[in-house]
C-alpha cells in the first residue's frame, strides 16, 4: 500500500524555521516525483514545489522566493522541504504528494499534512 | 501567470448531476486534472488527464476538457460526493502548477 506520511510542522516565531519530512512507503521512491502542496486555514490548495525522481530537477512557486528548497534522500525515500523566513502568511497545512511519474506529473497519493503554524 | 477559475459553490440534489467547471486560457490544450477534498481530510485524485480516473474511484465521476472550460461531471450525486473540488494543470510556459480556486459541492 501506497503510504506517504509528513512530520516537522509545529509553531514556529515569525522569521524562524523549519524542516519538513516525508516519510514514502509501499512504492519504488526513486522512480516518481514528489511535490509539496499547501493549505492555509479555510482556504483552497496552494503548489509549493515538485522534485523529480532524481532530485535532479525542482520547481518552486512563485511565493516561495528563494526561502524554501525541497530535497530528497532516495537512499531513505524521504522527501523534505526547508523552509526559512517564515511569516504569518505561511501558517498551513503542508502537504506531500506522490506524483504518477518520474517526472512532474499529477498527484495521486497524498499525505495527512503537517500543520505550520507561524506566531509569535 | 496561468489562472484558473472556478465557482465557488455548486448545489445538486441527490440522485441528479452535478457539473463542477474549471476555466482557463485554451485549457483544452493542457491536460486537466480534478481532487475532492473532504472536511478536514486529505485531497483525493478522481480525475487525471482530463478524463481517465483512477482506480477506486465510481464511474460516476467523468471529465472533459474543450476550449476554454474543462468540466467534472458527477452522475447520480450522492451524500458522500460533498466536498471541496480542485482542478489542476501545468502551466509550461512557467513551469508552475496550478490550481483552481475550489468549488464546493453541496449535495441538498
Amino acid at each position: 500500500e501506497v503510504q506517504v506520511v509528513e512530520s516537522g510542522g509545529g509553531l514556529v516565531q515569525p522569521g524562524g524555521s523549519l524542516r519538513l519530512s516525508c516519510a514514502a512507503s509501499g512504492f519504488t521512491f526513486t522512480n516518481y516525483a514528489m511535490t509539496w502542496v499547501r493549505q492555509s486555514p479555510g482556504k483552497g490548495l496552494e503548489w509549493v514545489s515538485v522534485i523529480s525522481g532524481s532530485g535532479r530537477t525542482t520547481y518552486y512557486a512563485d511565493f516561495v522566493r528563494g526561502r524554501f528548497t525541497i530535497s530528497r534522500d532516495n537512499s531513505k525515500s524521504t522527501l523534505y522541504l526547508q523552509i526559512n523566513n517564515l511569516g504569518p502568511d505561511d501558517t498551513a497545512v503542508f502537504y506531500c504528494a506522490k506524483a504518477m511519474t518520474t517526472e512532474t506529473s499529477n498527484f495521486d497519493s497524498w499525505g495527512q499534512g503537517t500543520l505550520v503554524t507561524v506566531s509569535s | 501567470s496561468y489562472v484558473l477559475t472556478q465557482p465557488p459553490s455548486v448545489s445538486v440534489a441527490p440522485g441528479k448531476t452535478a457539473r463542477v467547471t474549471c476555466g482557463g486560457n485554451n485549457i483544452g490544450s493542457k491536460s486537466v486534472h480534478w481532487y475532492q477534498q473532504k472536511t478536514g481530510q486529505a485531497p483525493v485524485l478522481v480525475i487525471y488527464y482530463d478524463s481517465d480516473r483512477p482506480s477506486g474511484i465510481p464511474e460516476r465521476f467523468s471529465g472533459s476538457n474543450s476550449g476554454n472550460t474543462a468540466t467534472l461531471t458527477i452522475n447520480r450525486v450522492e451524500a458522500g460526493d460533498e466536498a471541496d473540488y480542485y482542478c489542476q494543470v501545468w502551466d509550461r510556459s512557467s513551469d508552475h502548477w496550478v490550481f483552481g480556486g475550489g468549488t464546493k459541492l453541496t449535495v441538498l
